[in-house]
């Protein structure tokens, strides 16, 4: 089982549409979670951390879900800017290394 | 708002040859980190480092992989002799590590390394 699972897509969504994002990790020790964004050719940046009671950032929200070890992201309002590649992130125990998921692609049209 | 750079932004090499990719963190960040992400694949961890050593690798991190905090504001790697697979980009990325905020990681815009 990979360690880091997502859906690779692509989502193609309206302007304005909402559009949710899962992703599952399996290793249940898994401490800090990110939800990360990509554009094509360049670095992940940091969209948000994911807490375990949930937060919300603008259009953003994202949930956690311990017991079935399960992240997902939900964008509301979908911007053409929004396209992108979102990468969900965990680090594990002490370990300071991220590990990526392979990323959702997502493609926002007019 | 401060960023992480990284220099240079594209280098081609030789197979067999040493390059060398540098990176300045965010000046008040603490731990460093290498990523490297080959062309379609996912981003994938190489290397930690705080108070001036590693402070973890992966297994691609070989013998063949150095880091080093030469001064107080550069932070370098180096492949010794590169290989066709060593071709992908190399992110750089830094963090705080507060109380508040101890895991978030902020990354450079990377340098593609192409070996021919």
């Amino acid at each position: 089982r990979k360690e880091v699972e997502q859906d690779p897509g692509p989502f193609n969504v309206p302007e304005g549409a909402t559009v949710a994002f899962n992703c599952t990790y399996s290793n249940s020790a898994s401490q800090s979670f990110f939800w990360y964004r990509q554009d094509c050719r360049k670095e992940p940046k940091l969209l948000m951390s994911v807490y375990s009671s949930g937060n919300e950032d603008g259009r953003f929200t994202a949930q956690l879900n311990r017991a079935s070890q399960y992240i997902s992201l939900l964008i509301r309002d979908s911007k053409l800017s929004d396209s992108a590649t979102y990468l969900c992130v965990v680090k594990t125990g002490t370990a300071s290394k991220l590990t990526f998921g392979t990323g959702t692609r997502l493609q926002v049209t007019l | 708002e401060p960023e992480v750079t990284q220099t240079p932004s594209h280098q081609v090499t030789q197979m067999g040859q040493e390059v060398i990719l540098r990176c300045v963190p965010i000046s008040n960040h603490l731990y460093f980190y290498w990523y490297r992400q080959i062309l379609g694949q996912k981003v994938e961890f190489l290397v930690s480092f705080y108070n001036n050593e590693i402070s973890e690798k992966s297994e691609i991190f070989d013998d063949q992989f150095s880091v080093e905090r030469p001064d107080g504001s550069n932070f370098t790697l180096k492949i010794r002799s590169t290989k066709l697979e060593d071709s992908a980009m190399y992110f750089c990325a830094s963090s705080e590590a507060t109380t508040s905020r101890p895991d978030e990681q902020f990354f450079g815009p990377g340098t593609r390394l192409t070996v021919l």
